[in-house]
């Protein structure tokens, strides 16, 4: 069955520092691999994907992350935070027998200034 | 977000009574899921369609119906409401079940269950 961890519950990173949020998945097969975001009391909003093709794949807002099968991992990363990015991120997969949008548990961004 | 709507944005209800969330979608896409969001689950799969009449149970199911009489609406029923339902509802469309596209989300309903 397919599965989705994210470490880290809780992020906090100073504005302008490097954003590193991990995400590692388990699929039988090749997955489609997505990173979301949701603002406070909004909706979810696709930041990236992976389908096929090149593994580093950019995203809004300066995201990318890249895809490592050997590790079956999908980190998301970002130069340099902004207050902005403040957030919450989740990573979900979509493959396998379920083939259905499977998440993980979310990463809460805070940026301080 | 565009071509999704949920109804209501927040409700409060009691315990014992039946509630009914509505999404609507402009898309005409032909899968809808309802997903239910708690802190530390993530978001988990209730229930989602693959058209009109055509219904299948996701993760958390228990305690929930759903209903898609046409493409553009898919409801989502809590039969009798507990306090373990209090949560926000997020409806999601997509043009294919493991799209690659990924999935579209509505803006959510928030459920208190008191």
């Amino acid at each position: 069955a397919q599965s989705v961890t994210q470490l880290g519950s809780h992020v906090s990173v100073s504005e302008g520092a490097l954003v590193l949020l991990r995400c590692n998945y388990s699929s039988s097969v090749p997955p489609y691999l997505f990173w979301y975001v949701q603002y406070p009391n909004q909706g979810l909003q696709l930041l990236l994907k992976y389908t096929t093709g090149a593994t580093l794949v950019k995203g809004i807002n300066g995201f990318e992350a890249e895809f490592k099968k050997s590790e079956t991992s999908f980190h998301l990363t970002k130069p340099s935070a902004h207050m902005s990015d403040a957030a919450e991120y989740f990573c979900a997969v979509v493959g396998g027998a379920t083939n259905k949008l499977i998440f993980g548990t979310g990463t809460l961004l805070a940026v301080q200034p | 977000d565009a071509g999704i709507t949920q109804s209501p944005r927040h409700k409060v209800t009691e315990t014992g009574t039946p509630v009914t969330l509505r999404c609507h979608q402009t898309e005409n896409h032909r899968y809808m899921y309802w997903y239910r969001q708690d802190p530390g689950h993530g978001l988990r799969l209730i229930h989602y369609s693959y058209g009109v009449k055509d219904t299948d149970k996701g993760e958390v199911s228990d305690g929930y119906s759903v209903s898609r009489s046409k493409t553009e609406d898919f409801l989502l029923t809590l039969e009798s409401a507990t306090s373990s339902q209090t949560s926000v509802y997020f409806c999601a469309i997509s043009k294919g079940q493991g799209s690659p596209d990924g999935y579209t989300f509505g803006s959510g309903t928030r459920l208190t269950v008191v």
